[in-house]
């Protein structure tokens, strides 16, 4: 057990650009969920995955944003056409279900210039 | 929608001190857990203590206990003894039981732990 892993942890990208974030869930966990944390604020819910299926999503995730979990195990989120606005930590965690405890990974800081 | 209130942006205590965290969430559920992560600088938010809502004893993990209100939507952390290592941000969270049992957090709390 590797904890949950984030990769990049730092994505400094130009306005327009499209980026794309990776999550590796702990193994077994069946819930993954994607959080951003803006500066001084605490984690706002973006988006949830129940193995494969994207059970929810925040009216936070506009139209540029898309997420995936192919085969229920890593997750992707997508940002296209990236606005300074997006510029946050963008944080990934797992759980299983059943068990109260969602486990973080260390996030991918976005910087939109 | 349940809202979680941080009312205390930064918060300081002196090593082997005891401090405590408020916090306060709006909800119309009966059945809910409450959490405190701790945050600290450019690493992984980690757990520090959670409450299930229909437990009506306080939680306590080592130096962390809560004091849970459940009438009143009161759920503070207390440190005991503080250590160098407890300075972090500290965020309080509230999950709904079932559904996608998504978290909402508060704004967070700075504290700073002084020698």
């Amino acid at each position: 057990d590797t904890g949950v892993s984030q990769d990049p942890r730092h994505k400094i990208t130009k306005r327009g650009q499209n980026v794309t974030f990776r999550c590796d869930p702990i193994s077994e966990h069946n819930r993954l969920y994607w959080y951003r944390q803006t500066l001084g604020q605490g984690p706002e819910f973006l988006t949830y995955f129940q193995n494969e299926a994207q059970l929810e999503k925040s009216r936070l995730l506009s139209d540029r944003f898309s997420a995936e979990r192919p085969k229920g195990s890593f997750s992707t989120l997508e940002i296209q056409r990236t606005e300074q606005g997006d510029s946050a930590m963008y944080l990934c965690a797992s759980s299983r279900t059943g068990v109260t405890e969602a486990f973080f990974g260390q996030g991918t800081r976005l910087t939109v210039v | 929608a349940q809202t979680v209130t941080q009312s205390q942006p930064e918060m300081s205590v002196q090593e082997a001190e005891t401090v405590t965290l408020s916090c306060t969430y709006d909800t119309s559920e009966s059945d809910y857990y409450l959490f405190w992560y701790k945050q600290p600088p450019s690493r992984q938010m980690i757990l520090v203590i959670r409450q299930e809502a229909y437990k009506q004893q306080n939680a306590t993990e080592n130096r962390f206990s809560v004091n849970f209100q459940k009438a009143a939507k009161s759920f503070s952390l207390k440190i005991s003894d503080s250590q160098l290592g407890d300075a972090a941000m500290y965020f309080c969270a509230y999950r709904s039981q079932g559904g996608s049992e998504k978290l909402v957090f508060g704004k967070g709390t700075k504290l700073t732990v002084n020698p």
